[in-house]
């Protein structure tokens, strides 16, 4: 296992169009999050997932995001009728469930809105 | 503070040159607090998990301290290489929370 994966690395899509992410988190690791990056920010949390149960959304996933953990192994997060305020970096963390570890990060996927 | 604080924003230092960050959280109900080093194009490498106040934690070069009563966590960086160039992000989990609450990073460049 070489650590958490995501895809693509880099995604250009017109103002309007729906988007998928895909991340594959470290294959021991039950607990899963999504995270949004906007330059000059540090990462904000999006959403946490528990194996396949979502337990946690922030205020900052509009009805317009949707994410997915099916089988509770990969996680896709979908972005429907894109806007340019969406454009960001989306980064996916996973972690154990024992103790005060850390959450390993994959290398985002770069999204820009036109 | 209601939120994860970080200084300074950027920094630039000479090859050899030691130096330091801080980092500010609320202290009610404290978890743990994370200190994670980004280079560009990489993923967020985390550096440091700290849960009891007085931690000290050292890997090579950097080391950083916790005081959860005060809420502030200090990363060192002794004798500054080129490869430490880098944006360093502190975080913190509170209660039941599992999410990681990020500061805005200090972004470290080391001059030859």
């Amino acid at each position: 296992d070489t650590g958490v994966s995501q895809d693509p690395r880099h995604k250009i899509t017109k103002r309007g169009q729906n988007v998928t992410f895909r991340c594959d988190p470290i294959s021991e690791h039950n607990r899963l999050y999504w995270y949004r990056q906007t330059l000059g920010q540090g990462p904000e949390f999006l959403t946490y997932f528990q194996n396949e149960a979502q337990l946690e959304k922030s205020r900052l996933l509009s009805d317009r995001f949707s994410a997915e953990r099916p089988k509770g192994s990969f996680s896709t997060l979908e972005i429907q009728r894109t806007e340019q305020g969406d454009s960001a970096m989306y980064l996916c963390a996973s972690s154990s469930d024992r103790g005060r570890t850390e959450a390993f990060f994959g290398q985002g996927t770069r999204l820009t809105v036109v | 503070i209601l939120n994860v604080e970080q200084s300074p924003q950027s920094l630039h230092v000479q090859e050899g040159d030691s130096t330091n960050f801080t980092c500010s959280f609320p202290s009610s109900n404290f978890y743990a607090l994370h200190w994670y080093r980004w280079e560009t194009a990489k993923s967020p490498e985390a550096l440091f998990v700290m849960t009891l106040n007085g931690d000290e934690k050292k890997k090579g070069r950097i080391s950083a301290t916790l005081n959860t009563k005060e809420g502030y966590s200090y990363l060192y960086i002794k004798g500054s290489q080129p490869e430490d160039s880098a944006t360093y992000l502190c975080a913190f989990t509170r209660g039941s929370a599992r999410q990681l609450t990020f500061g805005s990073g200090t972004q470290l460049t080391v001059l030859p």
